[in-house]
């Protein structure tokens, strides 16, 4: 219901520590995935994306981390900064479905202390 | 602002009347997506088009939905006899098509229904 929904998970990090965002994903169908970060009363804004032929991708400050073993997907941020306070969503398309189609999902909080 | 853009940001509407969404993709971006969006949820997929074409239709996309692109460049979303439930945050995304996942979201236009 709305309730639980509300009670995002949370991770709360120290302004230039390391934060580590995990997203566990069901179908091993999927051959695409996204982290979106999505600020207070925005739209979604793309981090960076993976394929599954990879378990790696670094971008500027960010890495995502492929475990297709276990399904599992992260997103590392690196030297953690204010303006790195939003939610984060992890999306995923499957193999021949839709091109339009991300399932997205439930999304993690990240507060950064000053 | 060269990013994709929507109207109105904010509706407030009496259950049962009707409301209309438009969003204006980014220009050389031939598709275009509509997602909906409650508190603390990640977004869901509700329709896609490539140009003019209606590609896909989610089945949270009922029969009081519709959603054109007349001329393959801006869309609509109308919803009919709005109910309480249709409260969220409808979010219009772009992209170039084939070969990359990354869809470019619009802020949104928030739905409350009383």
């Amino acid at each position: 219901g709305e309730s639980v929904g509300l009670h995002l998970p949370t991770l709360s990090v120290q302004e230039g520590d390391n934060s580590i965002i995990n997203c566990a994903y069901s179908n091993s169908a999927s051959d695409y995935f996204i982290w979106y970060k999505q600020e207070s009363g925005k739209g979604p804004q793309f981090i960076i994306d993976i394929r599954s032929n990879m378990d790696k991708r670094q971008g500027q400050r960010v890495t995502v981390l492929l475990n297709k073993t276990v399904k599992h997907l992260s997103l590392q941020i690196a030297a953690t900064q204010p303006g790195d306070s939003a939610v984060y969503f992890c999306a995923e398309r499957s193999y021949g479905g839709s091109q339009g189609n991300l399932i997205f999902g439930k999304g993690t909080k990240l507060s950064v202390k000053p | 602002d060269t990013g994709v853009s929507q109207d109105p940001r904010h509706k407030i509407t009496k259950r049962g009347q009707n409301v209309t969404f438009r969003c204006d993709p980014i220009s050389e971006h031939n598709r275009l997506y509509w997602y909906r969006q409650t508190l603390g949820q990640g977004p869901e997929f509700l329709t896609y088009f490539q140009n003019e074409a209606q590609l896909e239709k989610s089945r949270l996309l009922s029969d009081r939905f519709s959603a054109e692109r007349p001329k393959g460049s801006f869309s609509t979303l109308e919803i009919q006899r709005t109910e309480q439930g249709d409260s969220a945050m409808y979010l219009c995304a772009s992209s170039l098509g084939q070969g990359t996942g990354e869809l470019f979201f619009g802020e949104g236009s928030r739905l409350t229904v009383l």
